[in-house]
């Protein structure tokens, strides 16, 4: 089955900087690669993510990049701010049928600070 | 812009005791999924759902869990027999019939003594 591994499991950066989280997968069909933010006690929130047919995508501050041929994806944060202060999740989908699963990360908790 | 609602938000429950978890997922959307979540720990995947029939379980998904899909809205997970080791965070997602994108619910906290 997919196994997802993500790092660092912690990361604390100043705000106005930048953050970088990566993730590295072992299934090489899987083909949809998400990014899930976690506040504390809530939901997994989706916030961006990317198909395997491109290579990056972005979203005002944030953005994903791919690259297949190494299997890794890295999640990027630019002009970090309090409110991004979270824990985040990679996953991806082993691609075993239309009904995939998410197999996701060990998660990488965010702080942002002052 | 419709969300995913569980039922309750938290449940607290004696060994042994049987409990079911409660999800509405959006109201379009065709696959439904429940995740639990260790404190501390990573989402793992539980059993997803097209069609009224189970489509793939994970190893925690055993004998003593049972999902179904009742009405036209609801969406239930079922512990039969909880256990201790059952304390967790459990979250329902859906997905449309089209894309990739899963939505989760804000979670059940379940809490076996």
């Amino acid at each position: 089955g997919e196994n997802v591994e993500q790092h660092p499991s912690t990361l604390s950066v100043q705000e106005g900087d930048s953050a970088v989280i990566k993730c590295t997968y072992s299934d090489s069909a899987s083909n949809y690669f998400p990014w899930y933010k976690q506040e504390l006690g809530k939901r997994p929130q989706l916030i961006i993510d990317i198909r395997s047919n491109v290579g990056e995508k972005k979203d005002q501050r944030i953005a994903v990049t791919l690259n297949k041929t190494a299997k890794h994806f890295s999640l990027h944060i630019t002009e970090t701010q309090p409110e991004d202060s979270a824990v985040y999740f990679c996953a991806a989908p082993p691609n075993t049928g239309t009904a995939s699963k998410l197999t996701f990360g060990t998660g990488t908790r965010l702080q942002v600070t002052l | 812009e419709p969300e995913v609602t569980q039922t309750p938000s938290h449940q607290v429950t004696q060994m042994g005791q049987e409990v079911i978890l409660r999800c509405v997922p959006i109201s379009n959307h065709l696959y439904f999924y429940w995740y639990r979540q260790i404190l501390g720990q990573k989402v793992e995947f539980l059993v997803s759902f097209y069609n009224n029939e189970i489509s793939e379980k994970s190893e925690i998904f055993d004998d003593q869990f049972s999902v179904e899909r009742p009405d036209g809205s609801n969406f239930t997970l079922k512990i039969r027999s909880t256990k201790l080791e059952d304390s967790a965070m459990y979250f329902c997602a859906s997905r449309r019939g089209s894309g990739y994108e899963q939505y989760f619910g804000p979670g059940t906290r379940l809490t076996v003594t």
